[in-house]
């Protein structure tokens, strides 16, 4: 079946630290990928998604490249800051009926200040 | 800005008790799902509802029923919760297909004693 991994578990940077956290995906076909984030206390919120090889996805400074022939969506940020500490996951979904998202387990962000 | 919210935000029972979560969207969409959040885990899917009347069985599925009684509400049912039924618990929903943006809700946490 479909499957979306994120290396890390748990990242922690300081403010103003580069950030990446590595999403791969295996999926039978030519799926929509997607970042989600989750502030504590909160429900998941969409963050962005791609949907075709090479199509950059961004929003409030992070950006992740669809890449096709390696099936990763890594997300990145230049430049951390303490308001970023949150879980994100990565996911994936195709848009036929019936069907639904794939989420990886979750990167949790700690930025200290 | 979807609005998805669910009832009631905190929940404690004990084994062998009836349980039922709440879930209102009020975007006309289509789709709703139901997950549950667990440390380690990340977001697993229990049941999804593609219109009133409809289930879909989600990937973890066993203990749980649901029911769609119109486009606004989905409910959770756990008719004799057990301990590892303790979780917090997601509800969302998404315009149409499953590919689509899912837009969650705040959560309910489940204590099962």
């Amino acid at each position: 079946g479909d499957s979306v991994t994120q290396t890390e578990g748990q990242v922690a940077l300081s403010e103003e630290d580069f950030l990446t956290i590595h999403c791969n995906y295996s999926a039978s076909g030519y799926p929509a990928l997607f970042w989600y984030v989750q502030y504590p206390g909160e429900g998941p919120q969409f963050l962005f998604r791609a949907s075709r090889d090479k199509e950059k996805g961004s929003s409030r400074g992070f950006e992740a490249t669809y890449n096709k022939e390696t099936t990763s969506f890594h997300l990145q940020k230049a430049s951390v800051q303490e308001s970023d500490s949150a879980v994100y996951y990565c996911a994936l979904g195709f848009n036929n009926a019936g069907a639904k998202l794939t989420f990886g387990g979750g990167t949790r962000l700690t930025v200290r200040p | 800005e979807a609005a998805v919210t669910q009832s009631p935000r905190n929940k404690v029972t004990v084994t062998g008790g009836n349980v039922t979560l709440s879930c209102r969207q009020t975007n006309s969409h289509n789709y709703m799902y139901w997950y549950r959040q667990d440390t380690g885990h990340g977001l697993r899917l229990i049941h999804y509802s593609y219109g009133a009347g409809n289930l879909q069985i989600g990937d973890v599925p066993d203990g749980y029923k649901a029911t769609r009684t119109t486009q606004e509400d989905f409910f959770l049912l756990l008719e004799l919760a057990s301990p590892s039924q303790t979780s917090l618990y997601f509800c969302a929903s998404s315009v149409d297909r499953g590919g689509d943006t899912q837009y969650f809700g705040p959560g309910t946490r489940l204590l099962v004693l």
